[in-house]
């Protein structure tokens, strides 16, 4: 059984615009979602993370939205850039337990 | 780049034969973990050790064993190699109290022929 369920599975966005990746998960003792960008080749990097005690959180160009009663929580990607062409996973863990991630979602930025 | 490194880069062995995948945690991290993550796919958790004792697996078979040292640098032991076990090990180091976050190595990939 898929714990956190990752939506779109690809994505393309033209430079500057919005890119937005959803994610659902069932587990309601879950207490931090982070995001995770990896390049091809790569080990994933920490990207942003929140915990279901706020409903949003802004870093730079990336903001996490967190809808606690959904069991829904959302990647944006404000004026998306080239740079930004990679695969972003969600996750989802009880802290200092394992990670649950989603399946991954592919993103292009088109210039 | 993360603190978090692991050797070698790549490997390729036989169907049959054993592995073992080495990692150093980031400064400061008492908490290792592994995953797998198979060509396209996000990474399943494999273990945990926290000082030295596992702390929690997934569902993978005992053929997946480790092993983490008082300086808490950790390794992954694969034997009887399967030709599905071909993919990115991935070592995560973490502080296991509190509100910490989790970093991850550069990987191992592994190819099993």
């Amino acid at each position: 059984q898929q714990q956190v369920k990752q939506s779109p599975q690809s994505l393309i966005v033209q430079k500057g615009g919005i890119s937005i990746i959803n994610c659902a998960y069932e587990n309601t003792a879950f207490d931090y979602f982070p995001w995770y960008q990896q390049f091809p080749g790569k080990g994933p990097a920490l990207l942003i993370a929140i915990r279901p005690d706020v409903s949003e959180k802004k870093e730079g160009r990336f903001t996490i939205s967190f809808n606690k009663s959904a069991k829904q929580f959302s990647l944006h990607i404000m004026d998306s850039q080239p740079g930004d062409s990679a695969t972003y996973f969600c996750a989802a863990s009880e802290t200092g337990n394992q990670f649950y991630f989603g399946t991954g979602t592919s993103l292009t930025v088109i210039p | 780049e993360t603190g978090v490194t692991q050797s070698p880069t790549h490997l390729i062995k036989t169907r049959g034969q054993q592995v073992t995948l080495r990692c150093s945690s980031q400064s400061g991290h008492n908490t290792v973990s592994w995953y797998q993550q198979a060509l396209g796919q996000g990474p399943q958790f494999i273990f945990q050790y926290y000082r030295e004792e596992e702390n929690g697996r997934g569902n993978f078979p005992p053929r997946f064993s480790g092993l983490q040292f008082p300086n808490y640098s950790s390794e992954l032991n694969v034997n009887a190699l399967e030709l599905d076990d071909s993919a990115l090990y991935l070592c995560a180091s973490s502080l296991l109290q509190g509100q910490s976050e989790v970093y991850f190595g550069p990987g191992t990939r592994l190819t099993v022929t």
